[in-house]
């Protein structure tokens, strides 16, 4: 069965960065692309940028272009996000999910990042 | 980037039937998917396409679009599908990204 599996929750403090692994089991990795999505406390889903998990391509939000980095290890079946120069209003649930035509058909657990001085 | 609007909330009464709408631009050229979230949980697909449902969804949920809107339709509502609703469409802007709708909490009565 497909599964996306996140790493922990993770505390950082404004303007350092974090990296959310997400290991995929349970199909061809490389046939399908991943997606980031995050959630505020109490607020909705926000569209982070998507990886092909094929050939590296990315695409990113226009208003987190150039703090984010998406990638790939395909020897491992892993996707990664970056975000750099976190700020407060950072803290979310960061969620990765499988890209099927478009359309997110798996979704991991979800990792917590608490962004605090 | 285009943004999907969506009404905060909606009720409905146990065994009814409740519209869920988002509008936007991007929905005159591209077809919405929804995503049913539960407090504390991820999202789910619920449905995708013209008007698909993922294995495991109850034939219920149903989806259709006309010009600049989108739709999810619940058929006799349960208890269990009270949680939180979004639509998810292409970007219209033409970056190849996406966009989430604003979000609607459907209440069952």
């Amino acid at each position: 069965q497909v599964q996306l599996v996140q790493s922990g929750a993770e505390v950082k403090k404004p303007g350092a960065s974090v990296k959310v692994s997400c290991k995929a089991s349970g199909y061809t990795f490389t046939s399908y692309g991943i997606s980031w999505v995050r959630q505020a406390p109490g607020q909705g889903l926000e569209w982070m940028g998507w990886i092909s998990a094929y050939n590296g391509n990315t695409n990113y939000a226009q208003k987190l272009q150039g703090r984010v980095t998406m990638t790939t290890d395909t020897s491992t079946s892993t996707a990664y996000m970056e975000l750099r120069s976190l700020r407060s209003d950072d803290t979310a649930v960061y969620y990765c999910a499988r890209i099927h035509y478009g359309d997110l058909d798996y979704w991991g657990q979800g990792t917590l990042v608490t962004v605090s001085s | 980037s285009s943004e999907l609007t969506q009404d905060p909330a909606v009720s409905v009464a146990l065994g009814q039937t409740v519209r869920i709408t988002c509008q936007g631009d991007s929905l005159r050229s591209y077809y919405a998917s929804w995503y049913q979230q539960k407090p504390g949980q991820a999202p789910v697909l619920v449905i995708y396409g013209k008007n698909n449902r993922p294995s495991g969804i109850p034939d219920r949920f149903s989806g259709s679009s006309s010009g600049n809107t989108a739709s999810l339709t619940i058929t006799g509502a349960q208890a269990e599908d009270e949680a939180d609703y979004y639509c998810n469409s292409r970007d219209s802007s033409g970056n190849r990204g996406y966009v989430f709708g604003t979000g609607t909490k459907v209440t069952v009565l």
